[in-house]
């Protein structure tokens, strides 16, 4: 089985250019969550898509930071200007049901704004 | 709204020395809770995973956490650690609320750095 897959892995940009994450989940996985980890600190929740709705989005930082996920596969999340402080690791995780599974993470993008 | 706290941030130990992570977390219903891990240069695997029944779960790798309901607490433990056990691990919890589970929260994370 395929893991929850993203890209790119790294990514430099400078303040005020967009940039776009792209995460292809396990096939099949209904629930699709984008995460990130900011320096130092914890993983903090962004969103969660059901399919292709959003579920819960409480977490994203401003709008600034739109996600999509069309068709109910792969996910993107573009962060349009970015900023200093937009700068971690963003995860994105998929599972098959929602409840107290776990999730599967890919290995993240490191995003730095420069 | 669930909280998880991790207090150790970065612990040293050598080869062989048992290990014990704290881990309290935040929440007035029903849990479940999760030790996550991330090696160097890997993503995020799911180390174990307590939903109910025995308190004591054992996990990958000869890792164990006990779930104490009295002390709100989760705590990671190896009785000897190698120094392929050099990673960064995190706690997290899903609560469950009468709308369905809420979303996973992390906590900051402990990094364990083994001395051979």
């Amino acid at each position: 089985e395929a893991g929850v897959t993203q890209f790119p892995s790294h990514s430099v940009i400078e303040k005020g250019q967009t940039v776009t994450l792209r995460c292809d989940p396990i096939s099949g996985h209904d629930n699709l969550y984008w995460y990130r980890r900011v320096m130092g600190k914890e993983i903090k929740f962004l969103l969660h898509f059901v399919k292709e709705s959003k579920q819960d989005e409480s977490g994203m930082p401003n709008n600034r930071f739109l996600a999509e996920r069309t068709g109910g596969t792969y996910s993107t999340l573009k962060v349009q200007p970015a900023e200093l402080e937009d700068s971690g690791v963003y995860f994105c995780a998929s599972s098959q049901f929602q409840g107290p599974y776990g999730y599967t993470f890919g290995s993240g993008t490191r995003l730095t704004v420069v | 709204a669930q909280s998880v706290s991790q207090h150790n941030h970065h612990v040293i130990l050598s080869e062989a020395a048992s290990l014990e992570l704290g881990c309290n977390y935040s929440y007035g219903g029903t849990v479940n809770l999760f030790w996550y891990v991330q090696y160097p240069g890997q993503h995020l695997q799911l180390l174990l995973k307590y939903f109910s029944g025995d308190p004591l779960v054992k996990g990958i790798k000869g890792f164990e956490a006990e779930f104490i309901k009295s002390k709100f607490s989760f705590n990671l433990r190896k009785p000897s650690v190698q120094w392929s056990d050099t990673a960064e691990y995190f706690c997290a919890v899903n609560g469950r609320n009468s709308g369905g589970y809420q979303k996973v929260t992390f906590g900051t994370g402990t990094k364990l750095q083994v001395i051979p």
